[in-house]
């Protein structure tokens, strides 16, 4: 069993549409955060977020930590082709020094 | 350019040989971690370091895995008898340390086993 569940686990959807990508978990975490893969590449960061209730934005990206820090939703606004990868989500718990990550969503925008 | 170097890129080798794979972080990195991940999966946390001390293993790193991290600088993960189920991307991260714990990856070594 996964500490982080993600959803969905694939999206495929067509250039200029929304999407939002869930991650939950029964777990409190001191911080969340995500990560964007391309094939054959790392992990690369894209967001931290710390306090719950938090939103952050970046570009057409914005980032929901939950009031409870349970839980993250990830939405891409006017998604474009270079929006595709597999997004992970990654909680780190209180007094652990490793993150926790989800089985991750692969996201393709079509053309 | 991460700032973390892992090497070899890729790696294939027959079933009951041994392997190794080094990684270089940062040299701000005081934390270094391991991570394995296989296709469609999220990484899985293998190990990981404080300088030069190894403060966690995972349950899946079975007594065939072994990583050092000599002087707390570069480190090395190495798979003893390999099995085709040890085929996967094995990915070194680092982190400061400081505040939330966000790690710097490298692009991974993808081994495969024959």
């Amino acid at each position: 069993t996964q500490l982080l569940e993600q959803s969905p686990q694939f999206l495929s959807i067509q250039e200029g549409e929304n999407l939002t990508v869930y991650c939950n978990s029964s777990s409190v975490f001191s911080s969340l955060q995500w990560y964007r893969q391309e094939p054959g590449e790392g992990p690369v960061l894209l967001v931290t977020v710390v306090t719950g209730g938090e939103v952050k934005k970046l570009k057409r990206l914005t980032f929901q930590f939950g009031d409870a820090r349970k839980d993250s939703s990830l939405h891409i606004t006017a998604a474009q082709p270079g929006d595709t990868g597999l997004y992970l989500c990654a909680g780190e718990l209180p007094n652990d020094y490793k993150l926790s990550f989800g089985a991750g969503t692969t996201v393709t925008v079509r053309a | 350019d991460t700032g973390v170097s892992q090497d070899p890129r890729h790696k294939i080798t027959k079933r009951g040989q041994n392997v190794t794979f080094r990684c270089d972080p940062i040299s701000e990195h005081n934390r270094l971690y391991w991570y394995r991940q296989t296709l469609g999966q999220g990484p899985e946390f293998l190990t990981y370091f404080q300088n030069e001390a190894q403060l966690e293993k995972s349950r899946l790193l079975s007594d065939r895995f072994s990583a050092e991290r000599p002087k707390g600088s570069f480190s090395t993960l190495e798979i003893q008898r390999t099995e085709q189920g040890d085929s996967a991307m094995y990915l070194c991260a680092g982190s400061t340390g400081t505040g939330a714990n966000v790690l710097t990856f490298g692009a991974g070594s993808r081994l495969t086993v024959l």
